[in-house]
């Protein structure tokens, strides 16, 4: 299908663990976005990714690492998860005319 | 720096009245790029427009209309007729000379029938 995927939807993980959001777009668009949404806090952008191989840090970056080896797929990974790291996460990319086309969004609990 | 702001946490109408969001932005940039997103109570983010710095021209598409003023740095969204299925979270967001859109606050809209 065309458009942009995030696996998985939902996600319970215990305080320590790694656990990776996947993120994959079907248009070929250059720039991708990671953002939490957070009740008070709106959404705030963790990471975003220029092209392959060209990452750079957003608003609240720490406590996360991206990768993006291939211009469909941009992942993100929470290295040893915190509870404050609770919320949803959307990625995006983005077209040539600034629009940014948001996947559906992961849950993750951190316990 | 730039900021969005959305003032109005939240919105409730009767069906088919008239609804209007407020958005507020500041930028000290002379090109900007102005959006509207729409997230339904199922979660997912919708992009509903984007309009350029340089054209203040209104917009309507259906039942939404939105007013871009320069003069006065907002860009407000009309439903009109609103309906049940306009209840959702409608956020406004900024993008200026580098990568990052910065998102309002967002109101909250619930359309009683």
């Amino acid at each position: 299908d065309a458009g942009i995927t995030q696996s998985p939807r939902y996600k319970i993980t215990e305080t320590g663990r790694q656990v990776t959001l996947m993120c994959h777009q079907t248009w070929s668009h250059s720039y991708m976005f990671w953002y939490r949404q957070d009740l008070g806090h709106g959404l705030r952008l963790i990471y975003y990714s220029a092209a392959a191989d060209i990452t750079d840090k957003g608003e609240v970056p720490d406590g996360y690492v991206v990768s993006r080896s291939k211009t469909e797929n941009f992942p993100l990974t929470l290295e040893s998860a915190t509870r404050s790291q609770t919320s949803v996460y959307f990625c995006a990319s983005r077209t040539d005319t600034y629009e940014q086309y948001f996947g559906p969004g992961t849950r993750l609990t951190v316990t | 720096a730039q900021k969005v702001t959305q003032a109005q946490t939240e919105i409730s109408v009767v069906e088919k009245e008239d609804v209007t969001l407020d958005c507020v932005y500041e930028t000290r940039d002379t090109t900007y790029y102005l959006f509207w997103y729409k997230q339904p109570p199922s979660g997912e983010l919708v992009f509903l427009i984007r309009r350029n710095s340089f054209d203040e021209q209104n917009e309507i598409s259906g039942r939404y209309s939105w007013n871009f003023q320069k003069s006065t740095s907002s860009f407000n969204f009309t439903i009109t007729a609103s309906q049940v299925v306009d209840s959702a979270v409608y956020f406004c967001a900024l993008r200026s000379n580098d990568y990052k859109l910065s998102f309002g606050a967002g109101t909250t809209v619930t359309v009683r029938a």
